[in-house]
């Protein structure tokens, strides 16, 4: 069982909103600082969001986050052509003293 | 403003070892930690590890633990992922991100690398 899950793909056409969850196994998860990323195809990742609902700078406030104590949720509002990437959560397991990704989820925007 | 650079493309035969670089600027390299992720082609995001440049306190993930090997050199501001003996299921892309806090605290990578590919074949 992965320690984070994540729906393999999402669309939606353009201007609507999408949200992709990230479910934690609850036996791992100790604190709560999910972090997401961006992978545009052909490019490295970049960072969306930090300590579950930070953008970093220049990261447009159409990305927010959310979190519970076990799920983490990203939500992209104004959808764009310019969003169809591959998205990622992430988190440090205490318990596993290892750093975990989500399998990623592929938006598509219609 | 913070960067990390690696190195270019590589090509090997299977046996063969290789050690690819990431070189970081903009920020004080010792004060935080780097991080490398592989990406095997088509497939998702996966922790390698994370070195501290300061001490080069090292954190393996037990997947990669004793398959490669992560170093610095604080002098040139670059860490390093070294493999002794390559394999076909090695071709991937690598790449290198500052690992932002203490592990188990707020933590997250931020900036990434460009990345590495690099091609096992015979």
């Amino acid at each position: 069982q992965s320690v984070l899950t994540q729906p393999p793909s999402v669309s939606a056409a353009p201007g609507q909103k999408v949200t992709i969850s990230c479910s934690a196994s609850t036996r791992n998860i100790d604190k709560t600082y999910f972090s997401w990323y961006q992978q545009v195809p052909g490019t490295a990742p970049r960072l969306l969001i930090y300590d579950n609902n930070k953008r970093p700078a220049g990261i447009p406030d159409r990305f927010s986050g959310s979190w519970t104590v076990t799920s983490a949720t990203l939500g992209i509002t104004g959808l764009q052509t310019g969003d169809e990437a591959d998205y990622y959560c992430g988190i440090w397991v205490d318990s596993l003293n290892s750093w975990v990704f989500g399998g990623g989820t592929k938006v598509t925007v219609l | 403003e913070v960067q990390l650079y690696q190195s270019g493309a590589e090509v090997r035969k299977p046996g063969e070892s290789l050690k690819i670089s990431c070189k970081a600027s903009g920020y004080l390299f010792t004060n935080y930690w780097v991080g490398w992720v592989r990406q095997k082609p088509g497939k998702g995001l996966e922790w390698m590890g994370i070195i501290y440049p300061s001490d080069s306190d090292t954190r393996y993930s037990p997947s990669f633990q004793g398959q490669v090997t992560i170093s610095v050199d604080k002098s040139l501001r670059t860490a390093y992922l070294q493999w002794n003996s390559l394999k076909a299921s090695d071709t991937a892309m690598y790449y290198c991100a500052r690992f932002d806090g203490t592990p188990g605290s707020l933590n997250f990578f931020h900036p990434w690398g460009q990345g590495t590919l690099v091609t096992v074949s015979s």
